[in-house]
C-alpha cells in the first residue's frame, strides 16, 4: 500500500541551527500539508502546497518556516532558526484531492527535539 | 471558538464491549467533512472512517460507526467489540467546504483492558 515516508524520524539540533524535515508524499498525489503536535497536545496545522505554491497557512507558519518540493517528489519543511517551542512531531500528509471526502494520509512523523 | 472539541481525554473499554468516543464540531459552513483518526504509540495517524455533511447515513466501516447528529453537531465514533489493539489516541478532525486544511480536535486516549 503506498504511504508517505517522512525522514528522519528523530532529529535532535541546538537552538538557533536550521533544520530540514523531509517527505516524499504518496506519488499520485496534489496536496500536501505539515502538520505539527506538540508533546501530549493537538494536531495543529501549518501548511498546505498546491500545484508549486502554498494555498493556506496558519499563524504559526511564520517567516522562520518555509517548504519546497525541489525535486518532484520531496516535499520539505525547513525551519530557520529553531527555537525551543519548535519541539514537537511534525507530520507531512498528502491528499489526492481538496474534496471534501478525500483523507489526508500522514507519515510517521519526525520528531523534533531543539535542546 | 474551538473547530473540533473531544471532551474525553481518556477512556477505558472492557475487551469486547464497545465504545463511544465524543466529538462536537464548530463550524458556519454547510458543507464539511468530519474525519476520525488513530494515533497508536508507534505515532503515525491512520485514517479510520469519513462523514459527510450532506451524507444522510451515518457511516461504518467494519467495526467503526459514526454517530452524526448534525443539528448537535456532533459526530462521535464507535468502536464496536473492541480489541486490544484498538488501544491508541483517537482523534476526530473537520475540513471545511471552502479550505483544505484538517482542524483536529485535542483527541481522547482510549485504553482496552483485557
Amino acid at each position: 500500500e503506498p504511504e508517505v515516508t517522512q525522514t528522519p524520524s528523530h532529529q535532535v539540533t541546538q537552538m538557533g541551527q536550521e533544520v530540514i524535515l523531509r517527505c516524499v508524499p504518496i506519488s499520485n498525489h496534489l496536496y500536501f500539508y505539515w502538520y505539527r503536535q506538540i508533546l501530549g497536545q493537538k494536531v495543529e496545522f501549518l501548511v498546505s502546497f498546491y500545484n508549486n505554491e502554498i494555498s493556506e497557512k496558519s499563524e504559526i507558519f511564520d517567516d522562520q518556516f518555509s517548504v519546497e518540493r525541489p525535486d518532484g517528489s520531496n516535499f520539505t519543511l525547513k525551519i530557520r532558526s529553531t527555537k525551543l517551542e519548535d519541539s514537537a512531531m511534525y507530520f507531512c500528509a498528502s491528499s489526492e484531492a481538496a474534496v471534501l471526502r478525500t483523507e489526508a494520509f500522514f507519515g510517521q512523523g519526525t520528531r523534533l527535539t531543539v535542546v | 471558538a474551538q473547530k473540533i472539541t473531544q471532551t474525553q481525554p481518556g477512556m477505558f473499554v472492557q475487551e469486547k464491549e464497545a465504545v463511544t468516543l465524543d466529538c462536537t464540531y464548530d463550524t458556519s459552513d454547510q458543507s464539511y467533512g468530519l474525519f476520525w483518526y488513530k494515533q497508536p504509540s508507534s505515532g503515525e495517524m491512520i485514517f479510520l472512517i469519513y462523514q459527510g455533511s450532506y451524507d444522510e447515513q451515518n457511516a461504518t466501516e467494519g467495526r467503526y460507526s459514526l454517530n452524526f447528529q448534525k443539528a448537535r453537531k456532533s459526530a462521535n465514533l464507535v468502536i464496536s467489540a473492541s480489541q486490544l489493539g484498538d488501544s491508541a489516541m483517537y482523534f476526530c478532525a473537520m475540513r471545511e467546504g471552502g479550505g483544505n486544511q484538517f482542524y483536529f480536535g485535542t483527541g481522547t486516549s482510549l485504553t482496552v483492558i483485557p
